[in-house]
């Protein structure tokens, strides 16, 4: 079974810095997709950025790019240029890409920014 | 706003209670998930629906169970309550069913329905 893990229960960055959240995630396909989700104190989760596994080219969406390493099974979000409005929890997730299309989730890191 | 709708939002019970936890996924989506996400469980898979029949179960206790109707929204019941089912529980949808990660797969969230049972 797949699992993801994420060490950091809680991060802290200041306003218009950078921050990396880490991510490792398990699993014996060759084959899948990672992503992130933030979940603000509203609870809505929202997707902020996605990698396919066969592609070596990390994924970026504006200030959000990620350091996806295959071999390590590593994928860890950089946020650069921190905002107040970035403080979240932030989850790693998994999705095979064969029938089963849930995801499976990292037990996630709070992202607090200091003014 | 993801297009997901969850009613109710907020729902407070007492234990051996039952409810009904539902879902409209977004117009066009054949596929809805639901997640529970608890402090001691973090955010875990329950089941998936496609187009009316069960396509996957995750941790899904006995207890509840599921079903998608002919117009696609769901129903998530959850019987015999206990204080640990005490969670927010989001619906997820997409247009298809699995694999791939084009824009057909891609689950949108609802904004999830917190339920506390007392």
């Amino acid at each position: 079974a797949q699992t993801v893990t994420q060490s950091q229960p809680e991060m802290s960055v200041q306003e218009a810095e950078t921050v990396t959240l880490s991510c490792t995630y398990d699993t014996s396909e060759s084959d899948y997709y990672l992503f992130w989700y933030k979940q603000p104190p509203s609870r809505q989760m929202i997707l902020v950025i996605r990698q396919e596994a066969y592609k070596q080219q990390n994924a970026t969406e504006n200030r959000f790019s990620v350091n996806f390493q295959k071999a390590a099974k590593s994928f860890s979000l950089k946020i650069s240029d921190s905002q107040l409005g970035d403080a979240a929890m932030y989850f790693c997730a998994y999705r095979s890409a064969g029938s089963q299309g849930n995801l499976i989730f990292g037990k996630g890191t709070k992202l607090s920014v200091k003014p | 706003d993801s297009g997901v709708t969850q009613t109710p939002k907020h729902l407070i019970t007492a234990t051996g209670q039952r409810v009904t936890l539902r879902c409209s996924p977004r117009s066009g989506d054949l596929s809805v998930y639901w997640y529970q996400q608890s402090l001691d469980q973090g955010l875990q898979f329950l089941i998936q629906y496609y187009n009316g029949e069960e396509r996957a179960k995750g941790n899904i206790l006995e207890r509840f169970s599921a079903q998608q109707f002919p117009d696609l929204h769901s129903e998530l019941n959850l019987s015999s309550l206990e204080l640990g089912d005490s969670a927010l529980y989001f619906c997820a949808s997409s247009v298809g069913l699995a694999g791939g990660l084009s824009s057909y797969n891609e689950q949108f969230f609802g904004p999830g329905t917190r339920l506390t049972v007392l």
